[in-house]
């Protein structure tokens, strides 16, 4: 299995763009996650599903912010607008059933000028 | 305050012991967890222990676990440069109706000459 892929692994935007960032969990997992991570912060839980259904959000900063996960294989997790202050490396992870072992994709990072 | 709490930066000289310290909140927790980052990368599981256990070693890694006072550790023996990494100490907790791991900051290890 080539793991969790992420796609794009680096994008640079100007504040006020739509920003998508796409992710392919492992095959057979049915949960994922998306966290943020920053110096500032750390490592931030933002959402995570289970069979493709929501179950915590209450980890995405704000309105701008939503994800999806229309089938087992793919999720978006999308900002619009952007603003510099989402600048961070975004990593989506999955696992077989939430608290199993979590494998990472390799991040994406966002840089909002 | 955080859930799940570590110090953000480790310096040892090559070839000395590494001690990472974490404290944890949820005195039910079941499952503890060790992951590495490695720059640029995602994070990876580097070792877990039951809470049933004290301690667990695998090859340089002893985890020593302490109930009572909530208080995990991570050593690495004979610490070498390619140990250098982000390490995220994380409990088992329940998140939106599922247990889902909690991460900490993370720990930076600087391994030096």
């Amino acid at each position: 299995d080539a793991g969790v892929i992420q796609s794009p692994r680096h994008e640079v935007t100007e504040m006020g763009q739509e920003v998508t960032l796409r992710c392919k969990p492992i095959s057979g997992h049915n949960s994922l996650f998306w966290y943020r991570q920053t110096m500032m912060r750390g490592l931030e839980l933002l959402i995570y599903f289970n069979n493709n259904v929501p179950i915590d959000d209450s980890g995405m900063p704000e309105d701008r912010f939503s994800a999806k996960m229309p089938n087992a294989s793919f999720s978006t997790l999308k900002i619009q607008p952007s603003e510099p202050r989402d600048s961070a490396v975004y990593f989506c992870a999955s696992s077989q059933d939430g608290d199993n072992e979590q494998f990472f994709g390799p991040g994406t990072r966002l840089t909002v000028l | 305050g955080e859930d799940v709490e570590q110090s953000l930066f480790l310096s040892v000289r090559e070839g000395d012991s590494s001690v990472i310290n974490c404290t944890y909140t949820d005195s039910s927790s079941t499952y503890l967890y060790w992951y590495k980052q490695e720059p640029g990368a995602g994070l990876q599981l580097l070792t877990y222990i039951f809470s049933n256990m004290d301690m667990k070693q695998d090859q340089r890694l002893t985890v020593l676990l302490n109930k009572k006072d909530k208080h995990l550790s991570l050593r690495i023996a004979d610490t070498q440069t390619g140990d250098s990494a982000i390490y995220f100490c994380a409990e088992r907790k329940r998140t939106g109706g599922s247990y889902i791991p909690t991460f900490g900051r993370g720990t930076s290890l600087i391994v030096h000459p």
